[in-house]
């Protein structure tokens, strides 16, 4: 079964930084991958799919890259309400496996 | 609008059994794989189960393979979870979610609010 590693599993940044979260995947899933944004006692909301796409609504400075085995999730200007946890998810077939998510503070 | 309810929740002792459901509405429900996803407390979220819209493909997480039954009832626009043989382990929020897909991409565009099963004697 493939995989989903995500990193780092917590990260605190101050407003305005630029944040990376990195998720990979032990064998290549082409652009098969989702980015969730979960806030506390919140349901998951997508926010990135096909790797890329950017949900309808989400804000621009979120953004994602990557193709096969390696993807990054990026917050172009931390604001203090993108404090929540964020997973990546492959979905190209089962199982679909979710990464162990990353929990983002505001330092 | 879309809407997915979970219910069946409750406290079971290990060993025991429970079925979950999600009543949806809003959307064409034949049309739509669904998953389950739980959450254990305090911890990520973890794929449980999937059904295709027609119900004829499932797939399972390993950790719940032989233990857990995915079904659906198009007719009642109604999911089914069947838990038997549960563990402590099993203790989350279990969450139906729709899947959507266009182009080949997918993602859950709906999530219900959750149903907390604890496992416990």
């Amino acid at each position: 079964d493939i995989q989903m590693t995500q990193s780092p599993s917590s990260l605190s940044a101050s407003v305005g930084d630029r944040v990376t979260i990195t998720c990979r995947a032990s064998q290549g899933i082409s652009n098969y991958l989702a980015w969730y944004q979960q806030k506390p006692g919140k349901v998951p909301k997508v926010l990135i799919y096909a790797a890329s796409t950017l949900q309808s609504g989400v804000p621009s400075r979120f953004s994602g890259s990557g193709s096969g085995t390696d993807f990054t999730l990026t917050i172009s200007s931390l604001q203090p309400e993108d404090v929540a946890t964020y997973y990546c998810h492959k979905y190209n077939s089962a199982p679909y496996t979710f990464g162990q998510g990353t929990k983002l503070e505001i330092k | 609008e879309v809407q997915l309810l979970e219910s069946g929740g409750g406290l079971v002792q290990p060993g025991g059994s429970l079925r979950l459901s999600c009543a949806a509405s809003g959307f064409t429900f034949s049309s739509y794989a669904i998953f389950w996803v739980r959450q254990a407390p305090g911890k990520g979220l973890e794929w449980v189960s999937t059904i295709s819209g027609s119900g004829g493909n499932t797939y399972y997480a390993d950790s719940v393979k032989g233990r857990f039954t995915i079904s659906r009832d198009n007719s009642k626009n109604t999911l089914y979870l069947q838990m038997n043989s549960l563990r402590a382990e099993d203790t989350a929020i279990y969450y139906c979610a729709k899947r959507y897909c266009t182009s080949g991409s997918c993602h859950f565009d709906y999530w219900g609010q959750g149903t907390l099963v604890t496992v416990s004697s």
